[in-house]
């Protein structure tokens, strides 16, 4: 079944902690996105990346990390920066076409300890 | 700057049609999308319209787009106690076609 794998499904921090957040897919998709989702926020852009060695910030990418090592991983972390990390974490997907078609994870739940 | 604006809540009964509106701000030729997230989960794409044409039918969905008035929606006909969920609008960043823009949700409660 070809689909995007978010591990683990909750995530507790603690204090001055770094966490990593692990995003897989099996879709054979160049782009892949992370983005925090607040309650009545809607989604938030963290971070994005079009090809394998490549990245890009978003709008709030201040206290998270990204690498793209590999064209299936995406891993995100949460440095100990990020003051308030609290909240729900999406990862997904896109061919990289001109549609930007996204297809997404079942998330991650991080909440501090 | 763009912007994605959609109404909060919307309740109906079981097996009424339910419509979901969104305005947008980009007046360039863009592509603006409907997802459905439920409690806990991810997000699923149900449908995407490109700016030139007017209307998209799937199934139970009907998406509608008004350009001149950069108006769109989504009608969910006989809706069903599975189609409680959260749906968003989206549209493509004329700047970036990499970035969407997301409205901030409507949640659809549906009584049986």
């Amino acid at each position: 079944d070809g689909g995007i794998t978010q591990s683990p499904k909750y995530l507790f921090r603690k204090e001055g902690q770094n966490v990593t957040l692990s995003c897989e897919q099996n879709l054979n998709h160049d782009a892949m996105y992370w983005y925090r989702q607040d309650p009545g926020q809607g989604l938030r852009l963290i971070y994005y990346s079009q090809i394998v060695n490549d990245f890009q910030k978003g709008d709030i990418a201040e206290g998270y990390s990204v690498s793209r090592e590999k064209k299936e991983s995406f891993p995100l972390t949460v440095t100990s920066a990020q003051k308030n990390p609290t909240a729900f974490y999406l990862c997904a997907s896109s061919i990289g076409t001109q549609q930007n078609i996204q297809y997404f994870g079942a998330g991650t739940r991080l909440s501090v300890l | 700057g763009e912007d994605v604006e959609q109404s909060l809540f919307l309740s109906v009964r079981e097996g009424d049609s339910s419509v979901i509106n969104c305005t947008y701000t980009d007046s360039s030729s863009t592509y603006l999308y409907w997802y459905k997230q439920e409690p806990g989960a991810g997000l699923q794409l149900l449908t995407y319209i490109f700016s030139n044409m007017d209307m998209k039918q799937d199934q139970r969905l009907t998406v509608l787009l008004n350009k001149k008035d950069k108006h769109l929606s989504l009608r969910i006909a006989d809706t069903q106690t599975g189609d409680s969920a959260i749906y968003f609008c989206a549209e493509r960043d004329a700047g970036n076609n990499r970035k969407l823009i997301w409205g901030l949700g409507t949640s659809l409660a549906v009584n049986p």
